[in-house]
């Protein structure tokens, strides 16, 4: 069975504090990407990152990073110095050989200035 | 840039209404997606199309209608709107295998009364 797993339903931290989004996965495939999407309070849905299953390097893109360990089956978003901008709710999203994604319940974050 | 575009915005309306939501896409995607969302919750998948005159329901049951007559263009129809309708409605295309991180449009926030 397909499954994302985000544990946190909400998570509250002042501004400029470091937060870590939680998501873990379930698949039998050996092949399988994993993705990150934003949604502002706007509602639209944008796409942060994709990461492939034979790709475990980290990666960094400014305040951004992805922590992704096949071990433990997941793929950890982090956030360094949190401004009040990046309050939203994120989802973690996985794609298997059956060709759907499959979004977590998400984690709604919230930045206090 | 994703160019994905959703009419209307916002849209209230009385039970009994026959409304169509409009999604276009102008990537060239084969694959798009409809998505119903109560604001900050889950998403679910009420229905996809993987090219023209091809479409598939979602894992959630929808009284929703689709088609894909074109490319660039996947309307979502509801014949009798009913006030268990409200929700928002997100279109999404995806540019197919192997990547398929999915673009999202800004959605359409449905009120039926």
């Amino acid at each position: 069975a397909q499954k994302v797993t985000q544990a946190q339903t909400e998570i509250s931290v002042v501004e400029k504090e470091d937060v870590t989004l939680d998501c873990v996965y379930e698949t039998r495939d050996t092949t399988y990407y994993l993705f990150w999407y934003k949604q502002p309070p706007s509602g639209e849905l944008v796409f942060l990152i994709r990461r492939n299953s034979f790709d475990e390097q980290n990666e960094i893109s400014g305040r951004y990073s992805w922590n992704f360990q096949k071990s433990t089956s997941s793929f950890n978003f982090t956030i360094t110095a949190s401004q009040v901008v990046d309050s939203a709710v994120y989802f973690c999203a996985l794609k298997t050989s059956y060709d759907k994604v499959i979004f977590g319940p998400g984690t709604s974050l919230s930045v206090i200035p | 840039e994703a160019d994905i575009y959703q009419t209307p915005r916002y849209l209230v309306i009385g039970t009994g209404k026959k409304i169509t939501l409009e999604c276009s896409q102008t990537m060239g995607h084969d694959k798009m997606y409809w998505y119903q969302q109560d604001p900050g919750m889950e998403l679910h998948l009420i229905h996809y199309s993987y090219g023209v005159n091809s479409t598939e329901k979602g894992d959630l049951s929808s009284e929703s209608t689709v088609s894909r007559i074109r490319t660039e263009h996947f309307p979502l129809t509801l014949e009798s709107a009913r006030p268990s309708h409200t929700s928002q409605y997100l279109c999404a295309s995806s540019v197919g295998q192997p990547r398929d991180e999915q673009f999202f449009g800004p959605g359409t926030r449905l009120t039926v009364l």
